[in-house]
């Protein structure tokens, strides 16, 4: 059974700061997703990554996949305060089209 | 507008009434999924379809239905809900492709149920 772990839960930083949020699953995985949720709303799709070594970048976040060490992380760079939200990993399970949330990691960006 | 709409956005109802949450996309995908969101506990998937009539059990499908009877409606039934089914409900949808969702999903709006 996938298991997911997200690290830290909460995160709160400086505007212009750099941070990094690791996602650790615990069985092969061929595909893993970012997602970011503001408060109220509904999820929205970050990066997808297919292949071991991927990366992904998008203005201030970077994704990347290690699929040996079972590790993705979302990079944060100069973050500034439209960053605050919730950040999800969901790594598939392997040979199924399950998918698996991390618990999720709360982000605030501060002045 | 490319969108996965569900309904009710809200509802409270009683122990026992079955409801069912309706679910459609207008992006003609194949893979379609149920999750709930609780506090603390994240999202958990609750019942996924890859294309019609082909459904299958996510982590936590104990007290829940679907069907795939069309490929853009996917609704969730609960025939006897009770209170610890009281949580925030998504509907998303995806391209399956190449034999694997390798897809970002769309996610609906939310439906929030509470049962009394």
């Amino acid at each position: 059974e996938l298991k997911v772990e997200q690290n830290p839960l909460f995160l709160s930083m400086q505007e212009g700061k750099n941070y990094t949020i690791y996602c650790n699953y615990s069985t092969t995985s061929d595909r893993l997703y970012w997602y970011r949720q503001d408060p109220g709303k509904s999820l929205e799709s970050l990066f997808v990554l297919l292949s071991n070594g991927a990366v992904k970048q998008e203005g201030r976040l970077m994704a990347s996949l290690d699929t040996k060490a079972r590790l993705s992380t979302l990079h944060i760079t100069a973050a500034v305060h439209d960053l605050s939200a919730t950040y999800f990993c969901a790594p598939g399970q392997g040979g199924s089209e399950k998918l698996v949330f991390g618990k999720g990691t709360k982000l605030t960006v501060n002045p | 507008e490319a969108q996965v709409t569900q309904n009710p956005r809200y509802l409270i109802t009683v122990t026992g009434k079955k409801l069912t949450v309706t679910c459609s996309q207008n992006m003609n995908h194949e893979y379609m999924s149920w999750y709930r969101q609780d506090p603390g506990l994240g999202l958990r998937q609750i019942y996924y379809s890859m294309n019609v009539e082909v459904t299958d059990k996510g982590d936590v499908p104990e007290g829940y239905k679907v069907s795939r009877k069309e490929k853009r409606n996917f609704p969730l039934i609960l025939e006897s809900p009770s209170p610890n089914q009281t949580s925030l409900y998504f509907c998303a949808s995806s391209l399956y492709y190449a034999g694997q969702v390798n897809q970002p999903q769309h996610f609906g709006d939310g439906t929030r149920l509470s049962i009394l």
